[in-house]
Order: C-alpha cells, then structure tokens, then sequence
C-alpha cells in the first residue's frame, strides 16, 4: 500500500512566475485534501476533492490559485503570479469516503518564492 | 485561519519519562486526530478519535476524546529519542476539513 506521494518536494521561483504542484493519493482513496503549513504554524485548509468534485474551498484560497482533480485519481495545484507570502509547505492527503475521517498526508512541496 | 490551542507550546524531557500534552478548542468537534511531523516532512498520523469520552492506545501513545468534546489530550509513556518531533492534535466538526492546532515540540535528551 504506497503513501501519498506529492512532486516536486522542492520548488524555488521568482515572483511572479506560475508554479503547479502534483499530488498522487493512496489508490483506493476517494477523497483528496490540499493544506497550505507555514512556518511554525499547524496545516491550514485550502480545499478537497471527493472523486473529481471539488467540494469545498477556503478563503485562503484566493483567485491565483486553482486546484483541479481531472479524472478523480491524481490533483494538481496551481499558483499563478506567485507572491513572496506564498511561500509555505503545501500539503496533500487522502481519505476514504466513509463515515471515519482518517486523512494520510503526503511529504509536502516546499514551495520558496523569491 | 482558525487554530486549536495546544499545550505546552514545547516540552524538553529526559528519555524514559511519560509526557502529556493536550489541545483545546472553543468549539465542539466530531473528530479528534493527533499527528506527529519531522521536520521538512509531512504529519504523520498516529490516533484517531471518534467518541466524546474515549480512550485509545497506539503502544506507548495514548489519546482521549474530552467528555465536552472541546478538548483531548495525548500521553507518551516511556519516552524515546525517535518521538522527537512536532505533535500536532486535528480536529473536525461537519465538513471534512481538519482544523490543526499549533503544535507541541518535543525535545528527548538521552
């Protein structure tokens, strides 16, 4: 049973250019979540996917930013215009679509803009 | 955003004692979840609660779901140098999103 797993680890750019991360979940896992950690704080919620849906998305979540789930299996995450804030670890899980909660996170991209 | 309280903020101990830390909420929640994260990796679960009032055991950890459903706490027992890390406690009302807390940094000296 492989973990999920997420690419680049690392991703160092300038402001203003657009970056866009991958995030594969555990197989059988129908829902896929995206959290945004900086430093010293805990993960926050950005938005998840159950199957290709996106279900729900955080007011961090400004318009610069755009995730998608195209076929209910991998995610990506997009930043466009990136700005010097936006440096974080940007983390995915995955859950099962039942009544029990248990998200299994991924190593993160840590994302540095410059 | 909105974050859990957690104490104490770090706790620096001797290999071999038990620890206890716990995390705090205004609101009620339907799910607690404790995580544990190295640094430059991701949080790494290690229990989950489903219960007001309940009280589960992953070996040496153990972690309770508090009666008001506002709190829970987690206790190490038999500390080691590999539970070094952050512990961060989750918790999770109606929508799937976990709201996290703001950690526990763990230091285990020999």
């Amino acid at each position: 049973d492989t973990g999920v797993s997420q690419d680049p680890r690392h991703k160092i750019t300038k402001r203003g250019q657009n970056v866009t991360f991958r995030c594969d979940p555990i197989s059988e896992h129908n829902r896929l979540y995206w959290y945004r950690q900086t430093l010293g704080q805990g993960p926050e919620f950005l938005t998840y996917f159950q199957n290709e849906a996106q279900l729900e998305k955080s007011r961090l979540l400004s318009d610069r930013f755009s995730a998608e789930r195209p076929k209910g299996s991998f995610s990506t995450l997009e930043i466009q215009r990136t700005e010097q804030g936006d440096s974080a670890m940007y983390l995915c899980a995955s859950s099962r679509m039942t009544g029990y909660n248990e998200q299994f996170f991924g190593p993160g991209t840590r994302l540095t803009v410059l | 955003g909105q974050q859990l309280n957690q104490s104490p903020q770090s706790m620096f101990i001797q290999e071999g004692e038990d620890v206890s830390m716990n995390c705090t909420s205004s609101s009620i929640f339907n799910t607690w979840l404790w995580y544990k994260q190295d640094p430059g990796e991701g949080p790494v679960l290690l229990i989950a609660l489903y219960k007001a009032g309940e009280l589960t055991s992953n070996g040496r950890l153990t972690a309770q779901f508090g009666i008001t459903r506002k709190d829970s706490f987690l206790n190490i027992s038999a500390s080691i140098p590999s539970d070094v890390g952050i512990y961060f406690c989750a918790g999770q009302l109606y929508t799937d999103k976990l709201i996290f807390g703001t950690g526990t940094r763990l230091q285990v000296f020999p």
